[in-house]
């Protein structure tokens, strides 16, 4: 079974600095999607940034953009310029490229709560 | 506007009580799930179904039922078997195939054991 850790619980950063958030995940799979999610205080999931495992070229969405490491299972998200609006909780995720049976649904880390400090 | 629905937004149940939470979709997804959320835990699957009248056990299926009779609605109910209902749960949905999508997330339940 594929696993995801978020090692960092919390993170702080000043509004207009840049912020890095960690994640590594688990997988004996060659072929899987990453995403980073996104949960404000009204507890709606936002799709932040995706990154395809076969693609070497990293991700990159406006002030979002991910640093893939395929090989050592690793893949951050960097956030430039934070506002205010970035405030949430962050959620790393896995899922595997094969179809049916138990590959579906997403795997999710526990999250990483970051605060803007103005 | 296309997206996913979630009600009631707050449930409370009695013990021993069945409660059953909605989800329905206007996005034409086939695939549909309900995940659990616990404080410092993520979310962890409970149930999915890619098409109609199927529908898989995830990673915490003790518990919880789901029907899916038509391909917008995919209603999750929490059985008295279940020992820790107090959680937010969230449905989400995506379009066949389509493995690289991120999913669509509805706005989520909040239920509460009294």
């Amino acid at each position: 079974a594929q696993t995801v850790t978020q090692s960092q619980p919390e993170m702080s950063v000043q509004e207009a600095e840049t912020v890095t958030l960690s994640c590594t995940y688990d997988t004996s799979e060659s072929d899987y999607y990453l995403f980073w999610y996104k949960q404000p205080p009204s507890r709606q999931m936002i799709l932040v940034i995706r990154q395809e495992a076969y693609k070497q070229q990293n991700a990159t969405e406006n002030r979002f953009s991910v640093n893939f490491q395929k090989a050592a299972k690793s893949f951050s998200l960097k956030i430039s310029d934070s506002q205010l609006g970035d405030a949430a909780m962050y959620f790393c995720a896995y899922r595997s490229a094969r179809s049916g049976g138990g590959a579906d649904g997403l795997t999710f880390g526990k999250g990483t709560h970051l605060i803007i400090q103005p | 506007d296309g997206g996913i629905t979630q009600s009631p937004k707050y449930l409370f149940r009695k013990e021993g009580q069945n409660v059953t939470l909605s989800c329905e979709q206007n996005l034409n997804h086939d695939a549909m799930y309900w995940y659990r959320q616990d404080p410092g835990q993520g979310l962890r699957l409970i149930y999915y179904s890619q098409i109609v009248n199927d529908f898989q056990k995830g990673d915490i299926a003790e518990g919880y039922s789901v029907s899916r009779e038509k391909k917008e609605s995919f209603p999750l109910t929490v059985t008295s078997a279940q020992k820790n209902p107090t959680a937010f749960y969230l449905c989400a949905s995506r379009p066949r195939g389509w493995f690289n999508y991120g999913y669509t997330f509805g706005s989520g339940t909040r239920l509460t054991v009294v």
